[in-house]
């Protein structure tokens, strides 16, 4: 089974530009989760979505930041414009409802703002 | 303070070793814990889940949770050096929620 697809695995790009991420949840997860991950804060969840309606976004961190979920099977995080500062690895996960369902996270996107 | 406090190492063990890694919280409301493992530049992947207090064993692996205290354990028998990773305690209020992290605690399995 395929599992969380997150594209690309590795972006550089210069400060200013606007960065797309993308991901593909689990088939008949209803729940998706956006995190960031530095060496300073660790794993902080940035904002999630249940049945492709965004639920709490309180992690983001400012108005540069932006999330949407146009179907089931796709979300996108951007950035724009992108800082140093939000160099860090960016994590997807997804989820079904029901009882002890653990989140399956993708193998993030490393992203570096120079 | 952080909701979540765990010691992010690295801690360091020869094979074979019986390895303790703990989290303590702040949020009384939480009843759902877990452990994940990361390995480098993978994403974290769930190794035990437990609800409420008690303990949870799989295999080499035992998950302790005493609410009282607010303090969680995973503790990790005969470590192989497969074994080495980060390891993260995470935790939510309610089934599927949201999950606040522990920062994440780096263990070496040496052979």
């Amino acid at each position: 089974d395929a599992g969380v697809i997150q594209s690309p695995r590795h972006e550089v790009t210069e400060m200013g530009q606007e960065v797309t991420l993308r991901c593909k949840p689990i088939s008949g997860h209803d729940y998706l989760f956006w995190y960031r991950q530095t060496m300073m804060r660790g794993l902080e969840l940035l904002i999630y979505f249940n049945n492709n309606v965004p639920i709490d976004d309180s992690g983001m961190p400012e108005d540069r930041f932006s999330a949407k979920m146009p179907n089931a099977s796709f979300s996108t995080l951007k950035i724009q414009p992108s800082e140093p500062r939000d160099s860090a690895v960016y994590f997807c996960a997804s989820t079904t409802t029901g009882r002890n369902q653990p989140q399956h996270f993708g193998d993030g996107t490393r992203l570096s703002i120079l | 303070q952080k909701e979540v406090e765990q010691d992010p190492g690295p801690l360091s063990v020869p094979e074979g070793a019986i390895v303790s890694l703990n989290c303590t919280y702040s949020n009384s409301a939480f009843q759902y814990f877990m452990w994940y493992r990361q390995y480098s530049r993978k994403g974290p992947e769930l190794l035990m889940y437990t609800y409420s207090s008690g303990n949870k064993e799989d295999g080499r692996f035992t998950a302790q949770v005493d609410k009282s205290s607010k303090y969680i354990s995973l503790f990790i028998r005969d470590s192989q050096p497969s074994d080495s990773a980060t390891y993260l305690c995470a935790m939510s209020a309610v089934e599927g929620g949201k999950l606040i992290f522990g920062q994440g605690t780096e263990l070496s399995v040496k052979p």
